[in-house]
């Protein structure tokens, strides 16, 4: 049974580049989409962007121009890169799976990891 | 950008029938997906392409999706399903959710 979990720092400050990671153990990367979605505190989901295994990504308009999904499939690991953070990035970090193998669209998001919180603050 | 728009807040009887209702343009056009989210803990996928239960999903989790809503039903409603749910469609490949909807269990 796949499982995913999301690591990295619990703080970052302000102006600098936030990075998780989504390791991903009891299956492959391969023929899924995997997204990076987040939390702000009392507040809903925000969907932040998916990869393909192809090698196709698609991001939220809103964090385009901050965000880069990247894989190492050597590693089975999937992460997340968003720059120049502020206050309100700060969020639960959620990295899931699709639930349907080899669809020709993203699907509903039947896996998940547990979260990660992160704090942006000086 | 597509909106979804889910209400606060829906109250139910225990055993009684809780809809979870999810407005969205042209929404019957598109396949609805719906989660469940309790405190502290990461979203759980109850229903997938409008009407599908995964794998370990009761059968009280059923969902409809025609011209601009798509519903969540829950019938006879327990305790243990007070939760937050969230419908999410993709629009051009980009995923929204709508704001959810807090459910209580009387």
């Amino acid at each position: 049974q796949v499982q995913l979990q999301e690591s990295g720092p619990g703080l970052v400050k302000p102006s600098e580049t936030l990075s998780l990671t989504c390791s991903v153990s009891g299956g492959s990367l391969s023929s899924y989409y995997w997204s990076w979605i987040r939390q702000s505190p009392g507040k809903g989901l925000e969907w932040i962007g998916y990869f393909y295994y192809s090698g196709s990504t698609n991001y939220n308009p809103s964090l385009k121009s901050r965000v880069t999904i990247s894989v190492d499939s050597s590693k089975n690991q999937f992460s997340l890169n968003l720059r120049s953070v502020t206050a309100a990035d700060t969020a639960v970090y959620y990295c899931a799976r699709d639930a349907e193998k080899a669809m020709a669209v993203p699907g509903g998001l039947g896996v998940w990891g547990q979260g990660t919180t992160v704090t942006v603050s000086s | 950008s597509y909106e979804l728009t889910q209400p606060l807040s829906v109250s139910v009887a225990q055993g009684q029938t809780a809809r979870i209702p999810c407005g969205g343009n042209n929404i019957g056009n598109k396949n609805v997906h719906w989660y469940q989210q309790k405190p502290g803990q990461a979203p759980i996928l109850v229903i997938y392409r409008d009407s599908n239960r995964p794998s370990g999903i009761p059968e009280r989790f059923s969902g409809s999706n025609s011209g601009k809503t798509a519903t969540l039903t829950i019938s006879r409603a327990q305790a243990g399903d007070e939760a937050a749910y969230y419908c999410q469609v993709w629009d051009t490949s980009l995923g929204v959710f709508g704001g959810g909807t807090k459910l209580t269990v009387l």
